[in-house]
C-alpha cells in the first residue's frame, strides 16, 4: 500500500490567493482527518470525516477554511483567501475507523503564505 | 473535550541512558493511548499504543505504562540511540470516538 498520499508537498502563495490541498487516504480506510501543525500550537485537528461525511469541523479556524470528501478516495482542504498566519504543515491522516485503530499520516503539505 | 499535556518539553539524554516522557489527560472516559514519533521534516508515525485494560506494554526498547487512577501514561525508551532523537507525541481518545487529542510533543535529543 502506498500509504496516505498528499499533494502538493510544498506550496508557496501570496496572501489573498486560494490554496487547495489534496489527500488520498489508504484504500479501505473510512475515516479521514485533516491536521495543522505549527511550533506554537502543535498538532491541531481541523476536521474529520467518517464514510465521506464530515463529523466534527469544530477545529476549522474560520470560514476561510473548507474541506470536502466527494468520495472514499479523495479529500480537499481549501483556504480562501489565504493569510500569512495560515503558514503551517498540513497533514492528512486516515484510519480504518474501528475502535482504537491507529492513524496513518501522509507526508504533509508545507504551506507558506507571503 | 479531552486535554492532553506532555512533560518535559525537551529532554536530552546520553546515548545508552533511558528516557521517560510523561503525559497527563483530563477525560476519565479516555481508554486508548497511542504514542507517535516524528523525525525532523517527516510525518508522525505510531510507535506503540496501550488500551485501558492493561497497565503496561513493551516492544523491544520502548514501553508504555498507564495509571488510570492518576490519569497519566508514560513512554519509556531504554538504551537510547541517536536514531531515537525525534519529537514524541502522546494522544488520548475514547472508544467509539475517532477524535485523537494530541499533546504538544516532547523533543528528545540523544547525545552520542
Amino acid at each position: 500500500d502506498a500509504g496516505v498520499i498528499q499533494s502538493p508537498r510544498h506550496e508557496v502563495t501570496e496572501m489573498g490567493q486560494e490554496v487547495t490541498l489534496r489527500c488520498k487516504p489508504i484504500s479501505g480506510h473510512n475515516s479521514l482527518f485533516w491536521y495543522r501543525q505549527t511550533m506554537m500550537r502543535g498538532l491541531e485537528l481541523l476536521i474529520y470525516f467518517n464514510n465521506n461525511v464530515p463529523i466534527d469541523d469544530s477545529g476549522m479556524p474560520e470560514d476561510r477554511f473548507s474541506a470536502k470528501m466527494p468520495n472514499a478516495s479523495f479529500s480537499t482542504l481549501k483556504i480562501q483567501p489565504s493569510e500569512p498566519r495560515d503558514s503551517a504543515v498540513y497533514f492528512c491522516a486516515s484510519s480504518s475507523g474501528q475502535m482504537g485503530s491507529p492513524l496513518h499520516f501522509g507526508n504533509g503539505t508545507r504551506l507558506t503564505v507571503t | 473535550g479531552e486535554n492532553v499535556e506532555q512533560h518535559p518539553s525537551t529532554l536530552s539524554v546520553q546515548e545508552g541512558d533511558s528516557a521517560v516522557i510523561k503525559c497527563t489527560y483530563s477525560d476519565s472516559a479516555s481508554n486508548y493511548f497511542p504514542w507517535y514519533k516524528q523525525e525532523l521534516g517527516k510525518r508522525p508515525q505510531l510507535i506503540i499504543d496501550i488500551r485501558s485494560n492493561v497497565g503496561e506494554k513493551k516492544d523491544q526498547r520502548i514501553a508504555v505504562t498507564l495509571n488510570k487512577t492518576a490519569k497519566h501514561f508514560s513512554l519509556h525508551i531504554t538504551e537510547t540511540q541517536p536514531e531515537d532523537s525525534a519529537v514524541y507525541f502522546c494522544a488520548a481518545t475514547s472508544y467509539g470516538n475517532n477524535r485523537l487529542a494530541f499533546g504538544k510533543g516532547n523533543q528528545v535529543v540523544v547525545i552520542p
